[in-house]
């Protein structure tokens, strides 16, 4: 089956650790992006990548890094440098270089801090 | 910069009645409009994709209309039915670089039987 697999599904992160999400996709998709979600607020984008070993920051990049070794890898890494990470994040991916393709979604990691 | 807005955040229904769900947006230069569905503790599954030339498209009981003019989308539920029940979430692709999405805050549905 196609689709795009984040990993865990559910993450603890202890304060001052940083901690890594996972998306992979088997789509074949060029671009993919990381997303995340508070409650009562819209998604909104950390960091994307339209291609291998390329990436740009979103609205809120500050406390996360990724990189894109792989074309069908995207992980996130939450640094103690966020103050408030705790929050649902999502990836998702879509072809790239063609604007206004579908984007797909995985189902989601919820990060708390404890 | 874009921002959307979603209208009503939340709606509790009878099954069977058919609705409405708005979703509007400040900058009409976008590519096209998506709606998505999310259940409680889930990722997104894309419902409907409209691209800025088209003005609808239709999915079995889903309906979705795009005004790109006047910065409105709708999407029609027909003949609702308590499985719809779920968070509905439109979002824009904005011009200037990539498919980044510009997300609404979403519209809460309660189907009851």
């Amino acid at each position: 089956d196609g689709g795009i697999t984040q990993s865990p599904k559910y993450l603890f992160r202890k304060e001052g650790q940083n901690v890594t999400l996972s998306c992979e996709q088997n789509l074949n998709h060029d671009a993919m992006y990381w997303y995340r979600q508070d409650p009562g607020q819209g998604l909104r984008l950390i960091y994307y990548s339209q291609i291998v070993n390329d990436f740009q920051k979103g609205d809120i990049a500050e406390g996360y890094s990724v990189s894109r070794e792989k074309k069908e890898s995207f992980p996130l890494t939450v640094t103690s440098a966020q103050k408030n990470p705790t929050a649902f994040y999502l990836c998702a991916s879509s072809i790239s270089g063609v604007v206004g393709t579908e984007a797909f979604f995985g189902q989601g990691t919820r990060l708390t801090v404890v | 910069k874009q921002e959307v807005t979603q209208i009503p955040a939340a709606l509790s229904v009878p099954e069977g009645e058919n609705l409405v769900l708005n979703c509007s947006f400040t900058d009409s230069a976008i590519y096209n409009l998506q709606w998505f569905r999310q259940d409680p503790g889930k990722g997104l599954t894309s419902l409907l994709l409209i691209q800025s030339s088209q003005r609808e498209q239709t999915s079995g009981r889903l309906n979705a209309s795009l005004d790109k003019s006047s910065g409105r989308s709708t999407l029609y539920i027909a003949a609702s039915q308590p499985g719809d029940s779920a968070t509905y979430l439109c979002a824009v692709t904005i011009t200037g670089g990539g498919n980044k999405l510009t997300f609404g805050t979403g519209t809460q549905l309660k189907v009851e039987l």
